[in-house]
Formats: structure tokens, sequence, C-alpha cells
């Protein structure tokens, strides 16, 4: 079945720097989606891509999907305290299910 | 954009009993879903539910275990059976609105199991 790997598992930054998490798929997807996680929350969706080359931004937040339709990457620019959480990727076929990456855990110090 | 609430929102449960979560939405949905989350991990699905019909349960997950209602458009409810230690988690009520596949999720079940 359909596999989505993220990386890396976790971040640790000094408030400013950037930071980027990948998602790769086993298949080729017909759109994915990216959820963030505040510590003791729920996921909260961020945004979907659908188009092959697809890239979306969101103020600092910045969300491509591969030519392929097998990847994606979500950058943060600048990030800041307010970004911390865990950060997964979703990814759907022709079917209704989403397939969750493992996420990615940022941490970020003032 | 849907708002969600489940009950309960943690529990301690006693091995060999069992658990019924609910989850209530704000509007009409005709796809809630289930999921479990365990603690530093991600969300794995355990069934969907449709309004009228039996739910579909993943890989690894039987009604046994985890039977599912879904009397109407607003309301499921997750059954926990038969509980041992190795359900302690959290599970999260899922629904998806419209035509998009924006998911929106409730607050989540915390359940530990003695």
């Amino acid at each position: 079945g359909q596999q989505v790997m993220q990386i890396p598992q976790y971040q640790h930054v000094q408030e400013g720097e950037d930071f980027t998490t990948y998602c790769n798929s086993s298949t080729t997807l017909s759109n994915i989606q990216w959820y963030k996680q505040r510590p003791g929350g729920h996921p909260v969706f961020l945004i979907q891509l659908v188009k092959s080359g697809e890239v979306k931004k969101q103020k600092r937040l910045t969300f491509q999907f591969g030519e392929a339709k097998k990847n994606s990457s979500l950058h943060i620019t600048a990030t800041q305290t307010t970004d911390v959480g865990t950060y997964f990727c979703a990814g759907a076929n022709s079917g209704y299910a989403l397939n969750f990456g493992k996420g990615t855990s940022l941490l970020v110090t003032p | 954009s849907a708002v969600i609430s489940q009950k309960p929102s943690r529990d301690i449960c006693q091995r060999g009993t069992s658990l019924t979560i609910q989850c209530q939405v704000d509007s009409q949905v005709t796809m809630m879903f289930w999921y479990r989350q365990q603690p530093g991990q991600s969300l794995t699905l355990i069934a969907t539910a449709n309004q009228g019909s039996e739910a579909t349960y993943e890989s690894g997950f039987v009604i046994d275990k985890f039977p599912i209602s879904r009397p109407n458009l607003t309301f499921s409810t997750l059954t926990v059976s038969n509980m041992s230690p190795e359900d302690s988690s959290i599970y999260l009520c899922s629904v998806r609105t419209g035509g998009f596949n924006e998911q929106f999720f409730g607050p989540g079940t915390r359940l530990t199991v003695l």
C-alpha cells in the first residue's frame, strides 16, 4: 500500500533560522496536504496541493509539490517560536483516505 | 469549516473493559473518520464511518475490537473493546466537509489503560 515518508523526524533551530521538512510517497498522489499539530493539540489543516509542480505560499511558509506528484516540501523562512509543533504531510491517492507521514517535530529556541 | 467536540477528553480504564468515545459535529457531514495517535507518533486511520452504512476498517483494525456507530450526519461513536495497555493512545475524530479534501479534527480523547 501507499507509504508516506517524512524527514527529518526532529529539527531544532534558533529563532530566525529557516526550516524545511520533506515528504516522499511510494506512489503518485492525487493531492498532498499539510497539517500542523501544536504540543497537546490536534492536527490543523494548513494547505492542500493538487497540481504537478505547484508552489503555494502562506506568509513565511512555502509549500511545493513535485513534478511527479510523489514528493513535497514545507519551508519556513525565519522561524519564530510560534512555529513550534509537529508538521505532518498527508498523501491522498484516488481514494478518500489520507496517509499521514510520521511528522517532523520542530523546536525553535529564542 | 467544522467544529468538532469529543467526549470524554480523557479517561483511565482498567484492562478488559470497554470505552465509548463520542464525536459531535456542528454541521452535517457525509464522511467521518476515526484515527489513533500514539504519543509522539503519526496518525493511523482506524475506520471511515458513513451514515447509513457499515464502517470501513483499515488493515489491522476489526469491528469486534472497534465497533463504530453513525446514527446521523452529525454524530458518531467509537468503542474500544476489551482494552489492553496497548490501546493506550489518543483517539481522534475527523470530518471532511464540502467538496474539499481538507479534514478537520476533534480535540481527541486521551485513553490510558492500566
